[in-house]
């Protein structure tokens, strides 16, 4: 059971955009601590795509947006393309600093 | 260029060690906090360890007291020394490179490819 709750899957059609919950508690999320979120294509290296709730690496396309609120966080994908089928993760902070993630999303193009 | 890539999984028994190693190019292992990542099979993401630039270490609850984290800072290099292995702990390892983008130790920008851990009993 992870400590950040991400639905399992979403989908989308091509061009479509799609969404991502993560829920955390006041003891994460909830407390200040600022959201990441990865894409993990299998059998590569997880890439970082958005850090400090909204921020963007250099070279993560503006389709990838990220938020904040409360105790919950979300990444969007706008422009749905075919090699954004991937799984996704946020992760957080735990008291004392302690790396948290959520469980993952997969997300289809359809 | 700047990349992380892994080495030292393999097949180990129950109760058994391994190491892992962690070989960085392109920026020093000791100015940033580098931490292991673990994916076991058909499972997330699990963070399990830190270590600062200033040497402090932190661990997941889950290999506190079994796993170490350490770094040569000479060679570049991070570890994970292993023991006592069990059966949930078979897992692809990977190095990351955090804290260049968080206050924190997460926000990892720079990922090794993994190397493969398997626990037999």
């Amino acid at each position: 059971q992870s400590v950040l709750t991400q639905p399992p899957s979403v989908s989308g059609a091509p061009g479509q955009r799609v969404t991502i919950s993560c829920t955390g508690s006041s003891s994460h999320i909830g407390a200040g601590n600022v959201v990441q979120w990865y894409q993990h294509r299998p059998g590569r290296a997880p890439r970082l795509l958005i850090y400090s709730d909204t921020q963007r690496p250099s070279g993560v396309p503006d389709r990838f947006s990220g938020s904040k609120s409360g105790t919950s966080a979300s990444l969007a994908i706008t422009g749905l393309q075919a090699e954004d089928e991937a799984d996704y993760y946020c992760q957080s902070y735990d008291s004392g600093l302690y790396v948290v993630f959520g469980g993952g999303t997969k997300v289809t193009v359809l | 260029e700047v990349r992380l890539e892994e080495s030292g999984g393999g097949l180990v028994q129950r109760g058994g060690s391994l190491r892992l190693s962690c070989e960085a190019s392109g920026f020093t292992v000791s100015s940033n906090s580098m931490s292991w990542v673990r994916q076991a099979p058909g499972k997330g993401l699990e963070w399990i360890s830190v270590i600062y630039s200033g040497e402090i270490t932190n661990y997941a609850d889950s290999v506190k007291g079994r796993f170490t984290i350490s770094r040569h800072n000479s060679k570049n290099m991070l570890f994970l020394q292993m023991n006592g292995l069990r059966l949930e702990d078979t897992a692809v390892y990977y190095c990351a490179r955090g804290g260049v983008y968080s206050t924190g130790p997460g926000a990892f920008d720079i990922w090794g490819q993994g190397t493969m851990v398997t626990v037999s009993s």
